[in-house]
């Protein structure tokens, strides 16, 4: 196992368009995590996922988003109708929900989304 | 709600010098982690060093090492006979009860030779 993959790496959309993302996680690991991080910014919490359950959502995360893991494995992040204001960096990272290491989370390279 | 604070937007440090980075933490609650990333330009991020709130003790892993001063909710880092590859964007990161990291903005480490 090589790590957190996320596909694709970069994408251009216009505004208005919808873009889908994928989060492949490492295979043992059962909590998955969606950040979004803006330019000279740390990343922001989106949501989470203990296997295929959503746990928890930000307030971040408007109508226009939404974070499916259907089989507990890979997760994708949609945004409809994207703004402007959708361009950033979309990381995901994973972890393992063992005691005392659900905390340590691997992050992935993340998708650049640029939307003109 | 949990707020980190990195102060320092930007530092340079010599190569082979020590460089100590900044961070402060607000939070009601006593059992927590702290870590620090690490985000080269255009690659992933890397966790660098955790210290865990109930240890007195301060983590150190090789030429990484924080002062963690839990009562001043000061957590910094210091790198010791800093080299080229550290190069990068350093973030100060909290995780509590609410399951999730906490990032601080970022600190921008350049090592000049």
């Amino acid at each position: 196992d090589t790590g957190v993959s996320q596909n694709p790496r970069h994408k251009i959309t216009k505004r208005g368009q919808n873009v889908t993302f994928r989060c492949d996680p490492i295979s043992e690991h059962n909590r998955l995590y969606w950040y979004r991080q803006t330019l000279g910014q740390g990343p922001e919490f989106l949501t989470y996922f203990q296997n295929e359950a959503q746990l928890e959502k930000s307030r971040l995360l408007s109508d226009r988003f939404s974070a499916e893991r259907p089989k507990g494995s890979f997760s994708t992040l949609e945004i409809q109708r994207t703004e402007q204001g959708d361009s950033a960096m979309y990381l995901c990272a994973s972890s393992a929900r063992l005691a005392g290491s659900s905390y340590e989370q691997y992050f992935g390279p993340g998708t650049r989304l640029t939307v003109t | 709600a949990q707020t980190v604070t990195q102060s320092q937007p930007e530092m340079s440090v010599q190569e082979a010098e020590t460089v100590t980075l900044s961070c402060t933490y607000d939070t009601s609650e006593n059992n927590y982690y702290l870590f620090w990333y690490k985000q080269p330009p255009s690659r992933q991020m890397i966790l660098v060093i955790r210290q865990e709130a109930y240890k007195q003790q301060n983590a150190t892993e090789n030429r990484f090492s924080v002062n963690f001063q839990k009562a001043a909710k000061s957590f910094s880092l210091k790198i010791s006979d800093s080299q080229l590859g550290d190069t990068a964007m350093y973030f100060c990161a909290f995780w509590g009860y609410g399951n999730k990291l906490v990032f601080g903005a970022g600190t921008i480490l350049r090592v000049k030779s």
